[in-house]
């Protein structure tokens, strides 16, 4: 069964400064998605960002992009000039292509000290 | 538009009570229907999905329950509550094409005391 991973439980960073969090997944798949969940003390979850298996260029949204190694089974989230807006879970997300469900990763808790 | 539409907001019920918690989607038709679980400060635990009316694919056995009578209609029902079912759920559809996001509810906060 897929898996999804976040190793990092809570982060924080300054304002304006910069900030990645890891993830890394299992699968013996070759096509599928990856995807960043954000969700705000409001509990609503908003896709940040969403990346390609098949496409090697890094997906990038604004001020966040993203580092997918396909082989290390690594997909990172880089949040530039970080806002106080930001501070948020973060989750990472896995979906098979002709799969029928996500995997989702434990999360990581961001905070942006001022 | 689509949007996603979850209710109650917020529920408090006694342990060994019923629960009905429904989800409605507009906007889109035929969509795959999920009911997540988010305990405090954890991730999402899939519980359900649904690719059709009727069709209801259980992730995790528990004393939890899925229907969907409706296309855009997707309802998590219990029997009898349990403490250990508080949490926060979440309802979330997707398109059923290859390229997928899955588009979340508002969330039920449900406490059972």
């Amino acid at each position: 069964a897929q898996t999804v991973t976040q190793s990092q439980p809570e982060m924080s960073v300054q304002e304006a400064e910069t900030v990645t969090l890891s993830c890394t997944y299992d699968t013996s798949e070759s096509d599928y998605y990856l995807f960043w969940y954000k969700q705000p003390p409001s509990r609503q979850m908003i896709l940040v960002i969403r990346q390609e298996a098949y496409k090697q260029q890094n997906a990038t949204e604004n001020r966040f992009s993203v580092n997918f190694q396909k082989a290390a089974k690594s997909f990172s989230l880089k949040i530039s000039d970080s806002q106080l807006g930001d501070a948020a879970m973060y989750f990472c997300a896995y979906w098979e292509v002709y799969g029928q469900n996500f995997v989702f990763g434990p999360g990581t808790r961001l905070s942006v000290l001022p | 538009s689509q949007t996603i539409h979850q209710w109650p907001a917020t529920l408090v019920q006694p342990v060994g009570s019923p629960l009905s918690l429904e989800c409605t989607v507009e906007g889109t038709s035929n969509p795959n229907l999920y009911w997540y679980r988010q305990a405090a400060g954890r991730g999402l635990q899939l519980l359900f999905y649904s690719v059709g009316i009727g069709q209801i694919s259980s992730e995790v056995p528990q004393n939890l329950s899925a229907s969907r009578p409706q296309d855009r209609q997707f309802i998590l029902s219990s029997k009898k509550l349990l403490l250990s079912d508080s949490g926060f759920y979440l309802c979330a559809w997707s398109v059923r094409r290859n390229y997928n996001e899955q588009f979340f509810g508002p969330g039920t906060r449900l406490t059972v005391l």
